[in-house]
């Protein structure tokens, strides 16, 4: 059963500091997309790739946000640097164009 | 613009009792429509999309086009679907805009 693969699953880490998740598409999947996760907001889409090109990062921080595809089987999400606000849990999601995405279980982010 | 709202944070029913979620959407074109459902601390999972008609895990959802409303339902609550839902919205292209989510607890 083929899986989005995110790591790490936790992260805690003090405000400032850079923090980099990575997200592992399913194989052929040629879209990507991130997403954060608060009680407060809900799903907020930040970043969404297709084949490995950013073509919606308007949800996104540019201050302290990049995201980014390197290859086709990773895609990174980075915050530097990091603040509190940034609390929550980010899922990545992968899929092809008119099906359904697919997430990853998430990397649950505590800036102290 | 495309819009997705879920009026419920907190929907809570009685094991055995119907269940209703519900969702409207605003979307200018032909929209389509899922359920995800997310178990405790788990991803998110993909429960029905309305294109394909069908019914998990006793769950339906019906798209109302004159009423832009997408609303899960069940006859019988099990305590097993409590669990968060969104309901979510694919316009133009591949993104998805997802509801504020309803939290269902079936209470026994």
């Amino acid at each position: 059963d083929a899986r989005v693969t995110q790591t790490p699953r936790h992260k805690v880490t003090e405000m400032g500091q850079e923090v980099t998740m990575r997200c592992q598409p399913i194989l052929g999947h040629n879209t990507v997309f991130w997403y954060r996760q608060t009680m407060m907001q809900g799903l907020e889409l930040l970043a969404y790739f297709r084949n490995r090109a950013p073509l919606d990062d308007s949800g996104m921080p540019k201050d302290r946000f990049s995201a980014e595809m390197p290859d086709a089987t990773l895609a990174t999400l980075k915050i530097q640097p990091s603040e509190p606000r940034d609390s929550a849990v980010y899922f990545c999601a992968s899929g092809l164009p008119r099906q359904p995405q697919h997430f990853g279980d998430g990397t649950r982010l505590s800036i102290l | 613009a495309q819009r997705v709202t879920q009026p419920e944070k907190l929907l809570s029913v009685f094991k055995g009792a119907p269940v209703e979620l519900k969702c409207n959407y605003s979307y200018s074109g032909s929209p389509e429509l899922f359920w995800y459902v997310q178990y405790s601390r788990q991803r998110l999972q993909l429960l029905l999309r309305h294109i394909s008609r069908e019914s998990i895990k006793g769950f339906t959802a019906d798209l109302n086009k004159g009423e832009t409303s997408f609303h899960l339902k069940k006859p019988f609550a099990q305590e097993e679907d409590s669990a968060m839902y969104y309901c979510a919205l694919r316009g133009g292209g591949n993104k998805l805009t997802f509801g504020t989510g309803t939290q269902l607890k079936v209470e026994l």
